[in-house]
């Protein structure tokens, strides 16, 4: 296992048109998370998963965000009727469950461009 | 809302130099951990600190957590170019049930020669 896969790495798009990326994680980790970071700022949370549950979403993840995870190991994060202010980095990370460390390890990222 | 806040927000000094980074956090967390991010690219784990007091040192780097300051530092010694990047601070605003990390505004660090 080599960490937590990312795909497609760059994504160039219209405004309106809709988008899905996947996100692989690290195969025995049961955790799975969604941030988007744009220029100059830290990653911002967008939603969590455990196994299949998706746990919490962040405000900032609006009626045109959903993400699935629907069989506990890969999940898909697709955005409706993009528009220019979506173009950022997604980045997906993964963690394991239980006792104190919980630390999370980060894909490559999809780098969103909407035009 | 947890909030983390980082200082300097750009860092820029000369090889040899020692330097820290700080990092503080509004609410009760001891779990907290450093990225580094090279442009372009993904966040590499680099420290994870889980206790007051803990500290961690990996070459030139040395983390630091007060969970009581509510204070992380990450200390830098005689820099070389190749830390040249950005640094993230990440808290955990663990609830029990879920965890999900919190993280500053970032630190860019450039090293010159």
């Amino acid at each position: 296992d080599t960490g937590v896969s990312q795909d497609p790495r760059h994504k160039i798009t219209k405004r309106g048109q809709n988008v899905t990326f996947r996100c692989d994680p690290i195969s025995e980790h049961n955790r799975l998370y969604w941030y988007r970071q744009t220029l100059g700022q830290g990653p911002e949370f967008l939603t969590y998963f455990q196994n299949e549950a998706q746990l919490e979403k962040s405000r900032l993840l609006s009626d045109r965000f959903s993400a699935e995870r629907p069989k506990g190991s890969f999940s898909t994060l697709e955005i409706q009727r993009t528009e220019q202010g979506d173009s950022a980095m997604y980045l997906c990370a993964s963690s394991l469950t239980g006792g104190l460390n919980t630390e999370a390890f980060f894909g490559q990222g999809t780098r969103l461009t909407v035009v | 809302e947890l909030k983390v806040e980082q200082n300097p927000l750009f860092l820029s000094m000369q090889e040899g130099k020692n330097y820290t980074i700080y990092c503080n956090y509004s609410t009760t967390s001891d779990r907290l951990y450093w990225y580094r991010q090279d442009p372009g690219k993904s966040l590499e784990s680099l420290f994870v600190l889980l206790s007051n007091g803990a500290v961690k040192q990996e070459g030139r780097l040395m983390a630091s957590l007060d969970t009581k300051a509510r204070l992380s530092t990450l200390h830098i010694t005689a820099a070389v170019h190749d830390l040249s990047a950005t640094y993230f601070c990440a808290v955990d605003g663990y609830t029990g049930t879920a965890s999900k990390l919190t993280f500053g505004t970032g630190t860019r660090l450039q090293v010159t020669l």
